[in-house]
């Protein structure tokens, strides 16, 4: 398709369960982006590729956060032993390229995580 | 650090009505003002943006100034229509590591226009 794309949309899972979430990025835009939005807060920066390269993830929450974006196309965002306080939505973007400071970044429509 | 903040909401305003939400900003830098809006079941979208002091960013009848003497940039739209409900972002770009931008974004204001 022609925007960002993320799976799944909705996403329940128990405390101590791993997940994974998907972005498809706009075909041809170097930089990815990983936000976390929490109910009725601003997106939080995560994490940033430029590439297949991860060149920032001083937003990880902990090292239970992973991600990866090994060709440089897909992303996936991991959470290991996930805990009530992940609930969140997880957004991702995408731009042509993230080194000019025009901050236009094209976002998915995001993962709702809740954790029971 | 740098941070962003915008007049809570919820705002709830007549068809045709004039719109004003305030955003003020900190940070160390010079960066480049945005807004972003997400109308309901869709993903963020850039709604206008100035990249310095004095610069106006206009779209879709929305306008904010850049105003570096009072770290402000409102965004203002003088009538407002039912089809402008929706969330709206205030967010500042600052240079990060490794030459990277990363935004950094208000709490959200969520409009209702009602007909």
């Amino acid at each position: 398709g022609a925007g960002v794309s993320q799976s799944p949309r909705y996403k329940v899972a128990k405390r101590g369960q791993d997940v994974a979430l998907r972005c498809d990025p706009i075909s041809g835009h170097v930089s990815l982006f990983w936000y976390q939005q929490a109910l009725g807060q601003g997106p939080e920066f995560l994490t940033y590729f430029q590439n297949e390269a991860q060149l920032d993830k001083s937003g990880l929450p902990s090292d239970r956060f992973f991600a990866e974006r090994p060709e440089g196309s897909v992303s996936t965002l991991k959470i290991q032993r996930t805990q009530q306080e992940d609930s969140a939505v997880y957004l991702c973007a995408s731009s042509l390229d993230g080194a000019t400071n025009t901050g236009e970044l094209f976002f998915g429509e995001g993962s709702r995580l809740t954790v029971l | 650090g740098n941070s962003v903040t915008q007049m809570e909401g919820p705002v709830t305003l007549s068809e045709e009505a004039f719109l004003t939400i305030n955003c003020t900003y900190t940070a160390t830098g010079y960066p480049s003002l945005f807004w972003y809006v997400q109308y309901p079941g869709e993903g963020l979208q850039l709604l206008l943006k100035a990249t310095k002091a004095d610069d106006k960013g206009s779209n879709k009848g929305f306008e904010a100034t850049y105003r570096k003497e009072t770290t402000s940039f409102h965004l203002e739209k003088g009538s407002v229509q039912v089809s402008d409900s929706a969330v709206y972002f205030c967010a500042l770009s600052d240079r990060a590591g490794a030459g990277s931008y990363q935004l950094t974004f208000g709490k959200g204001t969520k409009l209702s226009v009602i007909p």
